[in-house]
């Protein structure tokens, strides 16, 4: 069985600074990916980034970066530059091909982003 | 490329009432999902379709859920009859394919639903 844990169900952060949203993953699939995505108060989920587990290097998308440590099981997503505009739930996944690749999803972080 | 479709976006029924919600795919994707998300949780899948057929059901309460996907194209979710705990959000998702661990969803912009 797959779980995604998210720990922090509420963040601050102060725009232009960093930010990190922690998630730990269980699995015993050799194969399998994460995933982060970000809910804002409008509903749509949207994918923001993904990392392999068999990726050697760190995904980053612009100001998304995924710090993968994958002996300690977590896929942290790091906020570059916060924007007001990033404001939102965000949610960590993961799938595995022994789970029928569906998506397996943690309880969310809300991140408020403040002026 | 238009995303993920679904209507209504909202619906209000009373308990034990019918409701019925509708998505339509992104061109081409073959896999569909149906996800359940209560308020201040994170989504749950309730069922997956590949193309036409089912492929997990496994959370879906079937007593009083039901889903189809004619022709592997658009798909229905139905609930017959409501409870109030049925009071969430319907997300619909599509992929392309099926079969590896970066098979990215697209999701849609969900059906809120209130259960009174």
């Amino acid at each position: 069985a797959q779980k995604i844990t998210q720990t922090q169900p509420g963040m601050f952060v102060q725009e232009k600074e960093a930010v990190t949203l922690d998630c730990t993953y269980d699995t015993s699939d050799q194969s399998y990916g994460l995933f982060w995505y970000k809910q804002p108060s409008s509903g749509e989920m949207i994918f923001l980034i993904y990392q392999g587990s068999y990726d050697e290097q760190n995904a980053t998308e612009g100001r998304y970066s995924l710090n993968f440590q994958k002996a300690r099981k977590s896929a942290n997503l790091v906020i570059s530059a916060s924007q007001l505009g990033d404001s939102a739930m965000y949610f960590c996944a993961m799938s595995s091909n022994n789970a029928g690749n569906m998506l397996t999803f943690g309880g969310g972080t809300r991140l408020m982003v403040k002026p | 490329e238009a995303g993920v479709a679904q209507s209504p976006r909202y619906k209000i029924i009373e308990k034990r009432q019918s409701v019925a919600f509708w998505c339509n795919p992104i061109s081409g994707h073959a896999t569909l999902y149906w996800y359940q998300q209560i308020l201040g949780q994170g989504p749950k899948l309730l069922i997956q379709f590949q193309n036409n057929g089912v492929v997990d059901d496994s959370q879906l309460p079937k007593d009083r859920f039901s889903a189809e996907r004619l022709k592997g194209v658009d798909s229905t979710l139905k609930i017959q009859p409501a409870k109030l705990e049925d009071s969430a959000v319907y997300l619909c998702a599509s992929s392309l394919v099926r079969g590896s661990p970066n098979n990215e969803q697209f999701f849609g912009p969900g059906t809120r639903l209130t259960v009174l």
